[in-house]
């Protein structure tokens, strides 16, 4: 049973550019997770979907913010006219509703630095 | 949002030596877990626990629902256990995590 994984591991992008992350959840997990880490603090969060439907958006996730997740399976996060406050870890999470014992599971998270 | 504070926000062990993490939170939740990030930034699951006691193996979580606290030991630390503990808690099971800003852990030999 393999993991959430994400990519890129690692982006370093110009102030103004356009950047994409993807994150492919556990296989049969049916909602996905964006949240967001700066240095020295906890995640917080971006967004949620349930399969294809994203559900909740934080007050973060600004207009340059962007999630999709077509077919309910992976997901992308683009980021567009990246500005220095972007850079962060950006984390991936999934997990299955209902089930009695929930838990969400993170992916190793794409760190974007952003010059 | 509910607000999550953890402590303390640092920590310095010898190894061998014993810990107590604490996590207060401001509302009834209905899920709370317990992550170790590790130094390349993955989250790693270590409890669910939203009530109740669990141990595995030299960790051991206490969650107390009705008075907003839960509590993590570390016994016998060793130099792998550094890192940053979070704890994240959900008002409603299936949506989003809200994170306490963690408890940087060094172990040294």
């Amino acid at each position: 049973d393999t993991g959430v994984s994400q990519d890129p591991r690692h982006k370093i992008t110009k102030r103004g550019q356009n950047v994409t992350f993807r994150c492919d959840p556990i296989s049969e997990h049916n909602r996905l997770y964006w949240y967001r880490q700066t240095l020295g603090q906890g995640p917080e969060f971006l967004t949620y979907f349930q399969n294809e439907a994203q559900l909740e958006k934080s007050r973060l996730l600004s207009d340059r913010f962007s999630a999709e997740r077509p077919k309910g399976s992976f997901s992308t996060l683009e980021i567009q006219r990246t500005e220095q406050g972007d850079s962060a870890m950006y984390l991936c999470a999934s997990s299955l509703v209902p089930v009695v014992v929930y838990e969400q599971y993170f992916g190793p998270g794409t760190r974007l630095t952003v010059t | 949002g509910i607000q999550v504070e953890q402590s303390p926000p640092d920590l310095i062990l010898q190894e061998g030596a014993n810990s107590t993490l604490r996590c207060n939170f401001s509302d009834s939740v209905n899920n709370l877990q317990w992550f170790h990030q590790n130094p390349w930034g993955q989250l790693i699951n270590l409890f669910y626990i939203p009530s109740g006691t669990k141990q595995n193996g030299r960790l051991s979580a206490t969650t107390v629902a009705t008075e907003r606290y839960s509590l993590l030991y570390i016994s016998s630390s060793q130099t792998t256990d550094s890192g940053v503990y979070f704890c994240a808690v959900e008002r409603y099971t299936g949506n989003q995590f809200y994170f306490g800003t963690g408890t940087s852990l060094t172990v040294i030999p």
